[in-house]
């Protein structure tokens, strides 16, 4: 249980384009979707924190035009990079939670990642 | 498909004492195996193992991967209050991109 898939796994875009990446919850409900970010010697960086239904959470530093967030559903969110450009060529890792009655999330399930080439 | 397990999926000791957390993988394509503590926000980077049997340390940490049994384990000697955590596993299983299989991760409390 507690799946979460990212689609697609592998992008190559030209530099000025738009690439949009999904992340499904296919088992569970998740009321809350993580965006990270994956550096040179495997750090994660979290870019975003979004709740399905609201706008998403940015973390300091990342720009919310660049790279936009929905949640239009409990099992669905989509992040897009826009007018992408080569560094932003990077791996994306969305991961998934549920909620807790009191507020706060639970254990976050991960997605496969998505490797982003920008030529 | 690929599968990463990690056991106990929930762990309460006592400050002082030594873990180990557990790691096993079933994947097609083998590259690496990586652990990740998760505090808060993001994984933190810990380790990164390729090669079987060769143990990998920082600190009080330390991990090594058995390739031939398809697992890996985490040690966290004399346990601090600060090691409470959700320690994650991940295998980049990647046949020409890097894709990454988490589990579900061990979640470790240390008590004073």
């Amino acid at each position: 249980g507690a799946v979460v898939s990212q689609h697609p796994s592998w992008v190559i875009c030209k530099s000025g384009t738009s690439v949009k990446i999904e992340c499904r919850s296919l088992d569970f409900q998740a009321t809350t979707m993580f965006w990270y970010r994956q550096f040179p010697k495997q750090s994660l960086m979290l870019m975003a924190t979004s709740n399905e239904g609201s706008k998403a959470t940015y973390e300091q530093g990342v720009e919310k035009d660049k790279f936009l967030i929905n949640h239009a559903s409990l099992t669905l969110s989509t992040l897009t990079v826009t007018s992408a450009h080569p560094e932003d060529s990077s791996f994306y890792i969305c991961s998934a939670s549920f909620g807790l009655a009191g507020g706060g999330t639970d254990t976050q399930y991960f997605g496969p990642g998505t490797r982003l080439t920008v030529l | 498909e690929d599968k990463v397990v990690q056991s106990p999926l929930s762990l309460v000791v006592h400050e002082g004492d030594t873990v180990t957390l557990n790691c096993s993988y079933e994947v097609t394509n083998f590259r690496s195996l990586l652990w990740y503590k998760q505090e808060k926000k993001a994984p933190t980077f810990l380790f990164m193992l390729t090669s079987s049997g060769i143990e990998k340390k920082s600190g009080r940490l330390s991990s090594i991967l058995d390739k031939k049994e398809l697992f890996s384990i985490l040690n966290i000697t004399a346990t601090q209050t600060g090691d409470s955590a959700v320690y994650l596993c991940a295998v980049d299983s990647g046949a020409g991109s890097y894709q990454l299989t988490f589990g579900k991760g061990t979640k470790l409390s240390v008590i004073p």
